[in-house]
């Protein structure tokens, strides 16, 4: 079945940098790829996703990559800000069948102003 | 429209007791999970359905049993509560089609078992 490995597993960062979470899959038949974030105390909240047939997804300060042929993807926060401080999760899964996501262990982001 | 609504919130329970964790969805979704969250252990799947009437065993099932009798509620029981299972549960549902569909999280429900 997939595995998938996110690290680090804890960051911190000033106010304004940019902070990069990786995130690694096993099954090469997966092709969709969710980040969620949860604040503390909070539900975990889908921020962005990307599928297999395409390689960058943008919005505003967030960014996903997806390299499929080193089965590998990331996300890019710029100009972060202290209320992106948060843990944040990476998936994975297959379109096909009902296997459900599986889940990285998760980073915990702190922002420091 | 409240998405997916768990309870209860809180609950401590002693070693041996039962319990009842409820979850309800208004959005119609076809897919319902249960998750366990443990410090630095990400959320690891306990059990899901894929629509009224069934159920399937995620990543750690083993002492939790649960029901999809009705297509809006999924409920997780614990039939013999052991400190091991001291956690926060979360449920969520999506829409159809499985993996392809974003995941819509309950609240949590922080147990302790004592």
């Amino acid at each position: 079945g997939e595995n998938v490995e996110q690290h680090p597993s804890t960051l911190s960062v000033q106010e304004g940098d940019s902070a990069v979470i990786k995130c690694t899959y096993s099954d090469s038949a997966s092709n969709y790829f969710p980040w969620y974030k949860q604040e503390l105390g909070k539900r975990p909240q889908l921020i962005i996703d990307i599928r297999s047939n395409v390689g960058e997804k943008k919005d505003q300060r967030i960014a996903v990559t997806l390299n499929k042929t080193a089965k590998h993807f990331s996300l890019h926060i710029t100009e972060t800000q202290p209320e992106d401080s948060a843990v944040y999760f990476c998936a994975g899964g297959r379109n096909s069948g009902n296997t459900p996501l599986v889940f990285g262990k998760g980073t915990r982001l702190s922002v420091i102003a | 429209n409240a998405g997916v609504t768990q309870t209860p919130k809180f609950r401590v329970l002693k070693t041996g007791q039962s319990m009842t964790l409820l979850c309800a969805q208004d959005m119609n979704h076809e897919y319902m999970y249960w998750y366990r969250q443990d410090p630095g252990m990400g959320l690891r799947l306990i059990h899901y359905s894929v629509g009224e009437g069934t159920t399937a065993k995620g990543e750690v099932p083993d002492g939790y049993n649960v029901s999809r009798l009705k297509k809006q509620n999924f409920l997780l029981g614990l039939e013999s509560a052991a400190p091991s299972q001291t956690s926060v549960y979360f449920c969520a549902s999506s829409l159809t089609g499985g993996v392809n569909q974003p995941q819509h999280f309950g609240d949590g429900t922080r147990l302790s078992i004592l």
